[in-house]
């Protein structure tokens, strides 16, 4: 099993959608995150979830909208997007604890066309 | 505050041939660790290699190698002997201790050429 799973890979939404975006960590971990990756623009992250609490949010405007039921599953609720919202959405785990040496393991993104 | 500059943005390198891939961070703790990830066309980011602040040796996996210089704060990755599969982006990362955001830069397309 794939260590990061995300779906839909890919979604075309018009701007008054509401579509819901799904991340799947079969690692073990104890934190999840949301970045966003943007045409020639370094990652970004969005929110970040340890132990199922959401623990930073990086003033990302409230159309973006997190969900994490467990430590195994991440979700992304988005309703209202801009066009400037596409964007390649990436979901990431990692295993909090190690003094620094947490790598973040990332899934395979879902690119989001918001027409 | 974190910064990582990666200031190729592309690369062509022979197959078989090895190449390095430039990074300087820039951070006021003393204690972080630093990251290279792979980026394929298919958009996933796969992690290569880890480097801690405080570790003695330079990180080595497989072909991959960090060059790790902390008083010139940079980490240079190393890939030895190319492949064609190794064509994608690479990005270089940092995380202080006790934060939980990555800081990515902006990446080196490598292109491996027959």
């Amino acid at each position: 099993e794939t260590g990061v799973t995300q779906t839909p890979r890919h979604l075309v939404m018009g701007m008054t959608n509401k579509k819901s975006l799904k991340c799947e960590q079969h690692l073990g971990h104890n934190a999840m995150y949301w970045y966003k990756q943007s045409a020639k623009k370094p990652l970004e992250l969005m929110f970040v979830y340890s132990l199922e609490e959401r623990v930073e949010n990086n003033s990302v405007p409230s159309r973006f909208s997190p969900e994490c039921p467990n430590s195994s599953h991440l979700f992304l609720h988005l309703h209202t997007l801009q066009p400037e919202d596409s964007a390649l959405y990436l979901c990431a785990s990692s295993q909090e604890g190690l003094a620094g040496r947490e790598t973040q393991y990332f899934g395979p993104g879902t690119r989001l066309l918001v027409l | 505050a974190q910064k990582i500059t990666q200031t190729q943005p592309g690369m062509f390198v022979q197959e078989k041939e090895a190449v390095t891939l430039d990074c300087t961070y820039d951070t006021s703790d003393p204690s972080y660790g630093l990251f290279w990830y792979k980026q394929p066309s298919s958009g996933e980011m796969i992690f290569l290699i880890y480097q801690g602040s405080y570790d003695q040796q330079n990180a080595t996996e497989g072909r991959y190698s960090l060059n790790f210089q902390k008083a010139r704060k940079s980490a240079n990755l190393v890939i030895s002997a190319s492949q064609l599969g190794d064509s994608a982006m690479y990005f270089c990362a940092m995380k202080d201790t006790g934060r939980r955001a990555l800081t990515f830069g902006s990446g080196t397309r490598l292109q491996v050429q027959p």
